[in-house]
């Protein structure tokens, strides 16, 4: 059990179009999300929580107009990246907090690439 | 603030020896998780462990073993008789806990990535 997916796995753009991103908790429910970002043999950098039925909420430093992120339900949240740019290229990784727990399960993550 | 410290980007080891991966972490918080995932090449996160702050015990697991001590603010993990399968990136992780917002954000370290050469 605690199966997190995400969808697509990878994904080429190009420059400004919008990209969106789902991540889908399998067989649990969570209301809490979060959104991970992950440059090329660096760390994962906290992006936003997405709370359902609520604004996310963003990290220092991460434009929420660019990076627009809908809880819909208490499987899935979408990130979508808007008008998207070469440095916007990144690993894209969601994890999904299973209800009345501290227990985080990690999607398989989503390579984007801006062209 | 919250800090999570890698001091080791890379170790190189041979297959068969042991290695230790160093953690050193930063809160105000008394209460706390933290955490060991294993990141191999196809990125996803491999979850290892989870320890809440008031479990200083040490756990092993397998060819796995993690030594948490408050006092120095460490949560290192030894690989012992390490094998070519545990070649990846290895991040260490704090969580707070705030209250009943029940949220886990996660700091992580840099990342030790660990070769295993055969």
């Amino acid at each position: 059990g605690a199966v997190v997916s995400q969808h697509p796995s990878w994904v080429i753009c190009k420059s400004g179009t919008s990209v969106k991103i789902e991540c889908r908790s399998l067989d649990f429910q969570a209301t809490t999300m979060f959104w991970y970002r992950q440059f090329p043999k660096q760390s994962l950098m906290l992006m936003a929580t997405s709370n359902e039925g609520s604004k996310a909420t963003y990290e220092q430093g991460v434009e929420k107009d660019k990076f627009l992120i809908n809880h819909a339900s208490l499987t899935l949240s979408t990130l979508t990246v808007t008008s998207a740019h070469p440095e916007d290229s990144s690993f894209y990784i969601c994890s999904a907090e299973r209800d009345g727990s501290y227990e985080q399960y990690f999607g398989p993550g989503t390579r984007l690439t801006v062209t | 603030a919250q800090k999570v410290t890698q001091a080791q980007t890379e170790i190189s080891v041979v297959e068969k020896e042991d290695v230790t991966l160093d953690c050193v972490y930063e809160t105000r918080d008394t209460t706390y998780y933290l955490f060991w995932y294993k990141q191999p090449p196809s990125g996803e996160l491999v979850f290892l462990i989870r320890r809440n702050s008031f479990d200083e015990q040490n756990e092993i697991s397998g060819r796995y073993s993690w030594n948490f001590q408050k006092s120095t603010s460490s949560f290192n993990f030894t690989i012992t008789a390490s094998q070519v399968v545990d070649s990846a990136v290895y991040f260490c992780a704090l969580s707070e806990v705030h209250g009943s917002s029940n949220t886990g954000k996660l700091i992580f370290g840099q990342g030790t990535t660990l070769q295993v050469k055969p």
